[in-house]
């Protein structure tokens, strides 16, 4: 499988500022995605990082709070805007792969707190 | 949308014991994944099953894919300290490749 780094592994960060967080996989990847997990949840897919084109946001989730690039097929950034303490979370990408390319692969994801 | 419904939500066992947990879900989905999320790091795929009555094992877990395809479980032989962690199962959403997430089940073990 392959290997998912992101940064930074977790950050403290104040009401209002902006976040960007890097995921980088050693391998190229056709589909890319990003969860958040909130304190004690499971994992909510947030968007699909589409490569070359815009991101596509799952209900609840909008591009003005959380802008997604894919510059190419091994790299992407999720920005978590106009932080509130709500926000306040863990940021997981993940990349597609295995039988019938069903299997999803995680990186060590982002803790997120925001004061 | 298709949601996952995973119980226990929490099991505290004792050293040795085995362990099994269960998912079910009122639609059916064609693939079934466990995860193993530690402390600090993101989920770890266990086993992934991809037939109806396919019986998996990885080491001392084991998997089924449910007859009815609305359902799989998970067992652990045998716990050890190391195996600590939120136990997940997910599954693809409405067929796409993109993943609904059960709530996770907490395993404690007491030495």
């Amino acid at each position: 499988s392959a290997v998912i780094s992101q940064k930074p592994s977790r950050d403290i960060c104040q009401r209002g500022t902006s976040l960007t967080i890097q995921c980088q996989v050693d391998s190229q990847v056709t589909m890319m995605f990003w969860y958040r997990q909130q304190p004690g949840q499971s994992l909510t897919l947030i968007a699909t990082a589409n490569q070359g084109s815009e991101a596509t946001y799952e209900s609840g989730f909008v591009i003005d709070k959380f802008p997604i690039s894919r510059p190419n097929l091994t790299f992407s950034t999720l920005t978590v805007s106009n932080m509130s303490p709500e926000d306040s979370s863990i940021y997981l990408c993940s990349v597609v792969g295995g039988q019938g390319m069903n299997e999803q692969f995680f990186g060590p994801g982002t803790r997120l707190t925001v004061l | 949308g298709q949601q996952l419904n995973q119980s226990p939500q929490s099991m505290f066992i004792q050293e040795g014991e085995d362990v099994s947990m269960n998912c079910t879900s009122s639609s059916i989905f064609n693939t079934w994944l466990w995860y193993k999320q530690e402390p600090g790091e993101g989920p770890v795929l266990l086993i992934a099953l991809y037939k109806a009555g396919e019986l998996t094992s990885n080491g001392r877990l084991t998997a089924q894919f449910g007859i009815t395809r609305k359902d799989s479980f998970l067992n652990i032989s045998a716990s050890i300290p190391s195996d600590v962690g939120i136990y997940f199962c997910a599954g693809p959403s409405q067929g796409a490749q993109k993943l609904v997430f059960g709530q996770g089940t907490r395993l404690t073990i007491n030495p």
